[in-house]
């Protein structure tokens, strides 16, 4: 158990729903980094946050966006879903954002867009 | 874009050692090693790190090159849960509050333990 959790483990909706997937980093850790991995696919770096502010970007869909409030748990939305969006979402933490520190991810969130 | 290569798939008989290579000519000497490996669909788990020194842990072992350039991951007893995909990241290392970390994962290298 790596510490970080995420809510919901497996999530089903229709194209053009809209989605919102939750973390809860490791007690402490104040860095949240997001990735996506379609099947047989690498993991895509999506966004980074730091005690709430945003501190890297990658490749996230302008219909994607992600927060992370002061209490440093983390929200993932995805909106106008379309069935390319279909994959594992991982979260993780660390205790800062820089490399010193290990990353510990969650078991994902598995997002089927049917 | 990943700041690494690696061979995309290896073969290691169960029992042996596994070494991994990892490519990574680019480094800038602020610059960690990182290893992660994800078995199948799990989130990946962090495995080894280090800037110049060999390092070694219960896991495994990582040995840098003196020019940093590449690096090698030993698993010194591959058993069959082993079986993964095994990624080589550098991170910046930097600390300072300014620095930002996209951690950016490539395709790593699947190996698969045979019995």
């Amino acid at each position: 158990d790596s510490g970080v959790t995420q809510t919901p483990k497996h999530l089903i909706t229709a194209t053009g729903q809209r989605v919102t997937l939750r973390c809860s980093p490791r007690s402490g850790d104040l860095s949240v980094y997001w990735y996506q991995q379609s099947l047989d696919q690498g993991l895509q770096f999506l966004i980074q946050y730091y005690n709430g502010e945003e501190r890297a970007k990658g490749n996230i869909l302008e219909r994607f966006s992600a927060q992370q409030f002061p209490d440093l748990h983390s929200e993932l939305n995805l909106s106008s879903l379309e069935l390319g969006d279909s994959a594992l979402y991982f979260c993780a933490s660390s205790v800062e954002g820089w490399g010193t520190g290990e990353l510990f991810f969650g078991e994902g969130s598995r997002l089927t867009v049917l | 874009d990943a700041k690494t290569t690696q061979p995309p798939s290896m073969d290691c008989a169960e029992g042996r050692a596994a070494n991994l290579p990892c490519n990574h000519s680019t480094i800038s000497g602020n610059e960690y090693v990182y290893w992660y490996r994800q078995i199948h669909s799990q989130g990946p788990q962090y495995i080894i790190h280090g800037l110049k020194n060999n390092e070694t842990n219960e896991m495994a072992s990582l040995i840098i090159t003196e020019d940093r350039k590449s690096s090698t991951l030993i698993l010194p007893h591959a058993t069959l849960r082993d079986t993964a995909v095994y990624y080589c990241i550098v991170r910046v290392a930097i600390l300072m509050k300014t620095s930002y970390d996209k951690v950016i994962f490539g395709p790593g290298t699947s190996l698969s333990v045979i019995p």
